[in-house]
């Protein structure tokens, strides 16, 4: 079964601070997302990447930077958190070896105050 | 315009009937993917079960199947002898060429004993 884990599970930060949030996936899967989850909204999609040092701007991107370090890793930056950025953010994986499914990290609750 | 449509905000059904949840989707590629995710009450999210655009044979797991009418841009999920256990969110999700995911807004299901 893939795996995908993100870190932190919970992180509380302030108005203007930087946060990362650290994705791995161990199943050598090629396209990592990073998606934001509000109540009313779903899933939004940030960014994605189909490959180390590949990016692709998502959906709603704005004051999200990402980089894919590695096939494994792949990492959501926060460089002026606001508190319109508080949500649930959730990592998947996916390739066309398990069937364009995706496989989700249990996600990041981060909250600006 | 939302490219994942889910109108029903909420259902709520006694066990051991059947559920039948909506998605319309939005998409010009003539080749797309389809899928149905679950969201538990402990936040995680796993597939259960996915639609190649071109296949016109509606895709069947378990207690799970599809209702696809491609002339309408439709979905829909179809849940058979329902457990109080499938209690949960369920968000339709469309993968396009490009390999951009997009989800609706989700569906809160309720069994009731």
């Amino acid at each position: 079964e893939a795996a995908v884990t993100q870190s932190p599970r919970n992180k509380v930060t302030v108005t203007g601070g930087n946060v990362t949030l650290s994705c791995r996936q161990t199943n050598s899967h090629n396209y990592m997302y990073w998606y934001r989850q509000d109540t009313g909204h779903g899933l939004r999609l940030i960014h994605y990447s189909y490959g180390a040092g590949n990016l692709q701007i998502g959906d709603v991107p704005d004051g999200y930077k990402a980089t894919r370090t590695t096939q494994e890793d792949f990492f959501l930056l926060l460089e002026l958190a606001s508190p319109s950025q508080t949500s649930l953010y959730f990592c998947a994986s996916s390739d066309r070896i398990s069937n364009e499914r995706l496989f989700f990290g249990h996600g990041t609750k981060l909250s600006v105050l | 315009a939302q490219k994942v449509t889910q109108t029903q905000t909420s259902i709520s059904v006694v066990e051991k009937t059947t559920v039948t949840m909506d998605c319309v989707y939005e998409t010009r590629d003539s080749s797309y993917f389809l899928f149905w995710y679950k969201q538990t009450a402990s936040g995680e999210i796993v597939f259960l079960i996915r639609q190649d655009s071109y296949k016109k044979e509606n895709a069947t797991v378990g207690h799970y199947s599809l209702n696809f009418q491609k002339p309408k841009s439709s979905i829909g999920l179809i849940i058979t002898a329902t457990q109080i256990e499938d209690s949960a969110v369920y968000f339709c999700a469309m993968r396009e060429g490009n390999n951009r995911i997009f989800f609706g807004d989700g569906t809160q299901l309720v069994v009731k004993p």
